[in-house]
């Protein structure tokens, strides 16, 4: 099993542009979570799919938005781009009492 | 609102020295409590949850309601103890858990 993969791993867009990050659950998970997470700081929830639907979501603007497909795979997309979005983008898979996998991030700079 | 202070971004101790991190948190509610660690150059993972009250790699963490805290002891650090050190807080909203991080503590345990 190769827990969860993220692609890319390191990503350079401008400002305006739109970005679409990718995550693969651990195998037999079905809940997909993802963090944004800035420099100097610790991971901040942005929102979460199960069952193909947006279950939660943290305090970010309508420009992030997601999907989650029947595979449990998942896309983060930010649409817009600002400076500030430049982060480290955590995706994580559970299942409903399970503790949180974390995969490796997709590092995000935006000039 | 749910929120995990660790007041010490940086930690320095010298091996064979206890070592312990600083964790509070505020949640009106039951939480669950998380240690997660980040070594170099790797992928964020959990390292202790207080609901197992097990011992990983000689750290132990108690949980205080009372002084709502959940503070990571471990009696003599070893050197490869050297990582960022995360406290999470899982709270129930609606029908899912979200993790809220604090701003993490850097241990460099010297030789």
């Amino acid at each position: 099993d190769a827990g969860v993969t993220q692609s890319p791993t390191h990503l350079i867009k401008t400002r305006g542009q739109q970005v679409t990050l990718r995550c693969s659950p651990k195998s037999g998970h079905d809940t997909v979570s993802w963090y944004q997470q800035a420099l100097g700081q610790g991971p901040q929830f942005i929102f979460q799919y199960y069952e193909e639907e947006e279950r939660q979501r943290g305090n970010f603007p309508d420009r992030f938005s997601g999907h989650q497909y029947p595979n449990y795979s998942s896309e983060l997309n930010v649409n817009a781009l600002l400076l500030g979005d430049s982060a480290l983008y955590l995706c994580a898979s559970s299942l409903v009492t399970i503790e949180a996998f974390f995969g490796q991030g997709t590092r995000l700079t935006v000039v | 609102a749910q929120r995990v202070t660790q007041p010490e971004k940086l930690l320095s101790v010298f091996k064979g020295a206890p070592v312990e991190l600083k964790c509070n948190y505020s949640y009106s509610g039951s939480p669950e409590l998380f240690w997660y660690v980040q070594y170099s150059r790797q992928r964020l993972q959990l390292l202790l949850r207080h609901i197992s009250r097990e011992s990983i790699k000689g750290f132990t963490a108690d949980l205080n309601k009372g002084e709502t805290s959940f503070h990571l002891k471990k009696p003599f650090a070893q050197e490869e103890d050297s990582a960022m050190y995360y406290c999470a807080l899982s709270g129930l909203r609606g029908s899912a858990r979200q993790l809220t991080f604090g701003s993490g503590t850097q241990l460099t345990v010297l030789p």
